[in-house]
């Protein structure tokens, strides 16, 4: 079955603990991307990943790290979350940027 | 600078009725548009898409229609079926973008 996988699902944390939240698709697509979605403003566009070893940053990076090193992973990296990450999260992959994107089922984050 | 605007963010309708979800876009270069459909708990899923080239996709119950001088798109869904009740996200590229841009949704309700 063609999907994008996160985890964890949902993850309370403390405000400075290093986290990581894992994406993973098994379409072989080459785009893959973060989002964040807020109340009232839909769905933010965090770092995105043309192919492997390549990633640029999005509408809102400030805060994330992500890395590339196979084709189907695309983890993202919180180094010291803060109470203003708290947020829904949501990975997603495509052949291309201005395809179709599939969405992993979301994760859930609270900073304390 | 949202480039994508849903400016409602309910709406409700009785079963059996049409509805009709709207979308205002800023950018001249977009020229492919996409309407996702977001349950909750889970990640957006794909609707339908439609091009600039084009003015209306039909999908079954689902028509998306394009006013590229108003800069404007629409998503009919008729009729409607308490099963159609979820967030609804307008998306939008453009040619060479490396990424796709998204309006805030609409919660659409449908009352049996």
């Amino acid at each position: 079955e063609a999907q994008v996988t996160q985890n964890p699902r949902y993850l309370i944390t403390v405000t400075g603990k290093k986290l990581t939240v894992t994406c993973s698709q098994n379409m072989n697509h080459e785009y893959m991307s973060w989002y964040r979605q807020d109340p009232g403003l839909g769905l933010r566009q965090i770092y995105y990943s043309m192919n492997v070893e390549v990633t640029d940053k999005g509408d809102v990076p400030e805060g994330y790290k992500v890395s590339r090193k196979e084709k189907r992973n695309f983890p993202l990296i919180l180094e010291s979350p803060s109470p203003n990450q708290t947020s829904l999260y949501f990975c997603a992959s495509s052949l291309d940027p201005g395809n179709e994107q599939f969405f992993g089922p979301g994760t859930r984050l609270t900073v304390l | 600078d949202q480039q994508v605007k849903q400016n409602s963010p309910s709406l409700s309708v009785q079963e059996g009725r049409i509805s009709i979800l709207n979308c205002d876009y800023t950018n001249s270069m977009f020229d492919y548009f996409l309407w996702y459909k977001k349950y909750p708990a889970e990640g957006p899923t794909f609707l339908i898409s439609i091009s600039s080239i084009k003015d209306k996709n039909e999908d079954g119950r689902f028509t998306v229609f394009l006013n590229k001088s108003a800069k404007h798109l629409s998503l009919h869904i008729v009729p409607s079926q308490p099963g159609d009740s979820a967030v609804y996200f307008c998306a939008a590229s453009g040619v060479g973008d490396n990424d796709m841009r998204f309006g805030a949704g609409t919660r659409l309700t449908v009352k049996p």
